[in-house]
């Protein structure tokens, strides 16, 4: 159980492209989900968190209208890097909680190259 | 500043004996605490938790011990299998403290830990 399910699993695209992750829970309802990002030799980083229906919080330094953050539904979040550049090359990772004392789990990331 | 440290980037044990992973943290207002492990490609995997309330907490082959006062965590596996080779994750939460309002998790850099046969 507490499947959390990313997609795509790797994206290379050019300067100036928006690129969309999808974020799914697939045997749960996440009433929260978090998304991270992972620069090399780096510890995960926490971008935003998200509750269904309501709009994100960042974290200090998070460009919002960088990163939008769309928790539409329970199963669902999506993040959409806005014309990313090569500084947004890294790796991004969500995760989901049904409820707020349960662990998160996480997908399995997306690695985003900008060239 | 790092809030949750992994000082050692690396461990290497032998199949059959203990692994030890270390973990220190600095904010007192974390409360909760998570070990997670990665397998390269994959997402970080829940391990095993532990609330400040208590100072040890075991699940099968995975000891999870709290030390408050020297704001220290360690996460032993007992015997150590080369299936347990991957990076570990140490992640802590100030969820109690924030009234069950903040579950924000803040993480270590992680150990690669390797087990040999």
């Amino acid at each position: 159980g507490a499947v959390v399910s990313q997609h795509p699993s790797w994206v290379i695209c050019k300067s100036g492209t928006s690129v969309k992750i999808e974020c799914r829970s697939l045997d749960f309802q996440a009433t929260t989900m978090f998304w991270y990002r992972q620069f090399p030799k780096q510890s995960l980083m926490l971008m935003a968190t998200s509750n269904e229906g309501s709009k994100a919080t960042y974290e200090q330094g998070v460009e919002k209208d960088k990163f939008l953050i769309n928790h539409a539904s329970l199963t669902l979040s999506t993040l959409t890097v806005t014309s990313a550049h090569p500084e947004d090359s890294s790796f991004y990772i969500c995760s989901a909680s049904s409820k707020s004392n349960q662990p998160q789990h996480f997908g399995d990331g997306t690695r985003l190259s900008i060239l | 500043d790092q809030q949750v440290k992994q000082n050692s980037p690396s461990l290497s044990v032998q199949e059959g004996r203990i692994s030890i992973l270390n973990c220190d943290y600095t904010n007192s207002m974390f409360d909760y605490f998570l070990w997670y492990k990665k397998y390269p490609a994959e997402g970080p995997t829940f391990l095993i938790s532990i609330s400040s309330i208590k100072d040890k907490n075991e699940d099968g082959r995975f000891t999870v011990f709290l030390n408050k006062s020297a704001k220290h965590l360690s996460l032993h596996i007992v015997p150590s299998q080369p299936g347990d080779s991957a990076v570990y994750f140490c992640a802590a939460s100030a969820w109690g403290s924030s009234g069950g309002s903040n579950y924000k998790l803040t993480f270590g850099k992680g150990t690669l830990l390797t087990v040999n046969p």
